[in-house]
């Protein structure tokens, strides 16, 4: 079964400019989150979803952060205008809250904003 | 806000020495995981531990979780190379949710 797949990898792009970000959780898991991470840091929570319902954004920084879950699947995470500051890892986790709630990650998306 | 504390931040040892990680915090939890990542990779979960005082072994590691739920301490028997990597605690807040830690930087030196 595949995992938390993320894309891209790796994006570099300059400030000012649009970024967005992609996850597919595993199937069947109800919960998706986005975390960032910053280097040397544990993962801070950005949004999390039950289902395609935004239960907990507060997080979230909402002037330049938006994310979507549109059919309660895939999720897409962006930013606009991206800051020099945002350069971090975006992780995406996803759980099945039925049982032992466990989180899945992703590889992460890398970012570098110059 | 609850938070977690995680010691030390840096840890570098010799192969097959042992050693202790800790995760505190003032705030009771409904369960505690301790995850590790690798560099380019996302946290993968080690143990999941649910009841005061429990203690759960996982080959040369030994996880316990404090009496009263707000600590936790992960023990490496003879750490190997193999076991480099950020371990990272994290904390279900009762389902609302996961509150993670700094992470330890661990270094094993061949």
């Amino acid at each position: 079964e595949a995992g938390v797949v993320q894309s891209p990898r790796y994006k570099i792009i300059e400030k000012k400019q649009p970024v967005a970000f992609w996850c597919n959780p595993i199937s069947g898991h109800n919960t998706l989150y986005w975390y960032l991470q910053n280097l040397g840091q544990g993962p801070e929570l950005l949004i999390r979803y039950e289902n395609e319902e935004a239960v907990d954004d507060s997080q979230l920084p909402k002037d330049r952060f938006s994310a979507e879950r549109l059919k309660g699947v895939d999720s897409t995470l962006k930013i606009q205008p991206a800051e020099l500051g945002d350069s971090a890892v975006y992780l995406c986790a996803s759980s099945d809250r039925a049982g032992a709630n466990v989180l899945t990650f992703g590889a992460g998306s890398r970012l570098t904003v110059l | 806000t609850q938070l977690l504390e995680q010691s030390p931040q840096f840890l570098s040892i010799q192969e097959g020495e042992n050693l202790t990680v800790y995760c505190n915090s003032s705030s009771v939890f409904s369960s505690l995981q301790w995850y590790r990542q690798e560099p380019g990779e996302g946290p993968v979960l080690l143990v999941t531990v649910v009841t005061g005082g429990e203690v759960k072994k996982l080959k040369r590691l030994t996880f316990q979780f404090g009496d009263a739920r707000k600590d936790s301490s992960l023990h490496i028997t003879a750490a190997q190379t193999g076991d480099t990597g950020l371990y990272l605690c994290a904390a279900d807040n009762y389902g609302q949710n996961f509150v993670f830690g700094p992470g330890t930087r661990l270094s094993v030196l061949p």
